[in-house]
């Protein structure tokens, strides 16, 4: 089974702070992706990786940024908290192959909470 | 721009009731649509995947169609039960160039609690 470990489930920070989140997959996936997700907002992406170094901007990039150094681990970084990125923050990872990309398998979730 | 939207946001049935969960697109042109269940505070778990060029695909109780002209696909949940109860989103991955087609439009999601 594929598997996607995001390292905190749970997270409160004070604004200003720096906030790392981490995630890695096991099944040597190209693609990854972080998600954020609110009430009534849905599901936004924030930033992907199509390989190791590569990065994309998503929707909302706005006050994060992101870091793909080895193929397996995607990390967001938060260089200064704000209340409002209290969220619930998801992590994902896919395999493509020439022009075929495959389903999208999602991590359990960051709740993350700036005070 | 994709918009994908699911109706009705929120669903309440009886146990042993077959049930079918709405998604429509606004843009044909998908290389593949993924529904997929959320369960409170969780993330999102993969369900089925639907390629382009398939109708539909089955697992276990679960049957998803696609119809691209028409910009829809149906979930149907076959005697549900509840441990059904969840949230269930369905995604679009759109034609494109390799970086493009990696960006999924989802929709909002339909809220489903099976009463025993």
């Amino acid at each position: 089974d594929v598997k996607v470990t995001q390292s905190s489930r749970y997270l409160v920070k004070r604004t200003g702070e720096k906030v790392f989140l981490e995630c890695v997959q096991d099944m040597d996936h190209e693609n990854m992706f972080w998600y954020r997700q609110d009430p009534g907002l849905g599901l936004r992406l924030i930033y992907f990786s199509y390989d190791v170094k590569m990065k994309e901007k998503g929707d909302i990039p706005e006050g994060y940024s992101v870091s793909r150094e080895k193929k397996e681990r995607f990390s967001l970084i938060l260089e200064s908290a704000s209340t409002n990125q209290t969220s619930m923050y998801l992590c994902a990872s896919s395999w493509t192959s020439g022009r075929m990309t495959g389903e999208l398998f999602f991590g359990e979730g960051s709740r993350l909470t700036v005070l | 721009k994709q918009e994908v939207t699911q109706i009705p946001a929120a669903l309440s049935v009886p146990e042993g009731e077959n049930l079918v969960l709405n998604c429509s697109f606004t843009d044909s042109a998908i290389y593949n649509l993924q529904w997929f269940r959320q369960d409170p505070g969780k993330g999102l778990t993969s369900l089925l995947l639907i390629q382009s060029s398939q109708r539909e695909q089955t697992s276990g109780r679960l049957n998803a169609s696609l119809d691209k002209s028409s910009g829809r696909s149906t979930l149907y949940i076959a005697a549900s039960q509840p441990g059904d109860s969840a949230t269930y989103l369905c995604a679009v991955r759109p034609v494109g160039n390799n970086n493009a087609g990696n960006m999924l439009t989802f929709g909002g999601g339909t809220r489903l609690m099976v009463k025993p």
